[in-house]
């Protein structure tokens, strides 16, 4: 069963726009949650965490916004751009593991 | 270098055949991670070591995957009697701390191909 999903396999936005990345649970014992972003040929590379004591966490052109009652996470990138197309991927772990549980991913397209 | 690595980069085997993978972590990280992530999917948990020790291998498929980490740095995977079913990238990070699932940093995989 997959416990963290990425419904969205890809998704296009025009450069200068928001580009908003969704995520879905189901385990509620996750409490830590990452994104990670991946060029082709490359390892994943960390891109923002929040913990479940926040809703909110901001880094630059990169907001995560957590709803645990929905079990929803999103990416928000703003304003996008070229260097950022690639592959997104959320990921969650159960307190006191260390393991990932990273869902499929969605593939971020920046048009010009 | 500063960051994780991994060899070999690409790994054709035939059917049958043994294979070991490589992973060189970051100087000091005290955790390692193996992940298997097949095509068009997110990575998936294989194994997870501290220092020496391997506290977490509950995502080996099978008894013909083995890791070993014998000093508490470099680590190797090793897969006997490939089969198909095991073409993927395999990945392997580190992160330096114990408490959590801290920040992980990713070496840029083998692709192993099983003909």
């Amino acid at each position: 069963d997959q416990q963290v999903k990425q419904n969205s396999p890809s998704l296009s936005v025009q450069e200068g726009r928001i580009s908003i990345l969704n995520c879905d649970y189901t385990n509620s014992m996750f409490d830590y949650f990452l994104w990670y972003k991946k060029y082709p040929a490359e390892g994943p590379t960390f891109l923002i965490s929040i913990s479940s004591i926040k809703d909110k966490n901001e880094d630059g052109r990169f907001t995560v916004f957590l709803n645990k009652s929905a079990k929803h996470l999103s990416l928000h990138i703003v304003p996008s751009q070229p260097g950022d197309s690639a592959v997104y991927f959320c990921a969650a772990s159960v307190q006191g593991a260390q393991k990932l549980v990273f869902g499929q991913g969605t593939r971020l397209t920046i048009n010009p | 270098g500063a960051g994780v690595s991994q060899s070999p980069r690409y790994k054709v085997a035939k059917r049958g055949q043994d294979v070991a993978l490589r992973c060189d972590p970051i100087s000091g990280h005290v955790s390692l991670f193996w992940y298997q992530q097949a095509l068009g999917q997110g990575p998936e948990f294989l194994t997870y070591f501290q220092n020496e020790a391997q506290l977490d291998k509950s995502g080996l498929p099978s008894d013909r995957f083995f890791a070993e980490r014998p000093e508490g740095s470099v680590s190797t995977l090793k897969i006997q009697r490939t089969q198909q079913e095991d073409s993927a990238v395999y990945l392997c990070a580190s992160s330096r701390g114990v408490q959590r699932a801290n920040e992980q940093f990713f070496g840029p995989g083998t692709r192993l191909t099983v003909l």
